[in-house]
């Protein structure tokens, strides 16, 4: 069975510091990993994923991430974040073309 | 392109009612959709995986009689929880599979049951 960890429930920084949101799986077999972001109240929007090729993968918005098998992470980053990247962080795994595990989520809080 | 509706976005329904959710893929086909449930700050739960013409699979510990799902187009699905209580008050979400075998979320369902 397949697993994720997502070890900061909150991670609050000030504007234009650069942010780390923390994501360790484990699954038995090669796994397909994404990033997802929910805004108050909102559906899940895909940030970023990971599925074969580079282990850095970016988005469009300044976010990558990057996937380390030896340590089982893909950890998000950026390195200047926005008041409007104030939102709920999802890390998920999948194994193969089949559901989704999502991680209980990381809230990122941007203050001025 | 690969957008996922909801409908409604909001419900408020009595105790011992019935209400329908919608989702929609609204340009591409789906044969698989999803139903998650979502408590406030935790995690998206799997209810149940939907598929096209066929019996939804239901995961562990959700009551298949209680969270009705029917897909009975490539577009369309839908969970109709039955015989709502409060503590059924919930966001619903679902998802779609799209072309590239990727997961599009709908905007989400908040049922609120009084």
């Amino acid at each position: 069975a397949q697993s994720v960890t997502q070890l900061d429930s909150q991670v609050p920084v000030f504007e234009e510091a650069p942010v780390e949101l923390r994501c360790n799986y484990s699954s038995s077999v090669s796994v397909y990993l994404f990033w997802y972001v929910q805004y108050p109240n909102q559906g899940l929007q895909l940030l970023l994923k990971y599925l074969s090729g580079s282990t850095l993968v970016e988005s469009i918005n300044g976010f990558e991430a990057e996937f380390n098998k030896s340590q089982t992470s893909f950890h998000l980053r950026k390195p200047s974040v926005h008041i409007s990247d104030t939102a709920e962080y999802f890390c998920a795994v999948s194994e193969g073309y089949s559901t989704l595990t999502f991680g209980k989520g990381t809230m990122l809080l941007v203050s001025p | 392109g690969a957008v996922v509706s909801q409908h409604p976005s909001r419900v408020i329904c009595k105790s011992g009612t019935s209400v329908k959710i919608e989702c929609r893929s609204l340009d591409f086909q789906a044969t698989t959709m999803f139903w998650y449930r979502q408590f406030p700050k935790q995690s998206l739960m799997l209810m149940a995986t939907s598929n096209e013409g066929s019996k939804a699979t239901y995961e562990q510990g959700v009551e298949k009689d209680k969270f009705l799902i029917n897909h009975a187009s490539l577009t369309l699905s839908t969970l109709t929880v039955t015989s709502a209580h409060p503590e059924d008050s919930s966001f619903y979400i679902c998802s779609a599979l799209g072309p590239s075998y990727e997961q599009y979320f709908g905007p989400g369902t908040r049922l609120t049951v009084t």
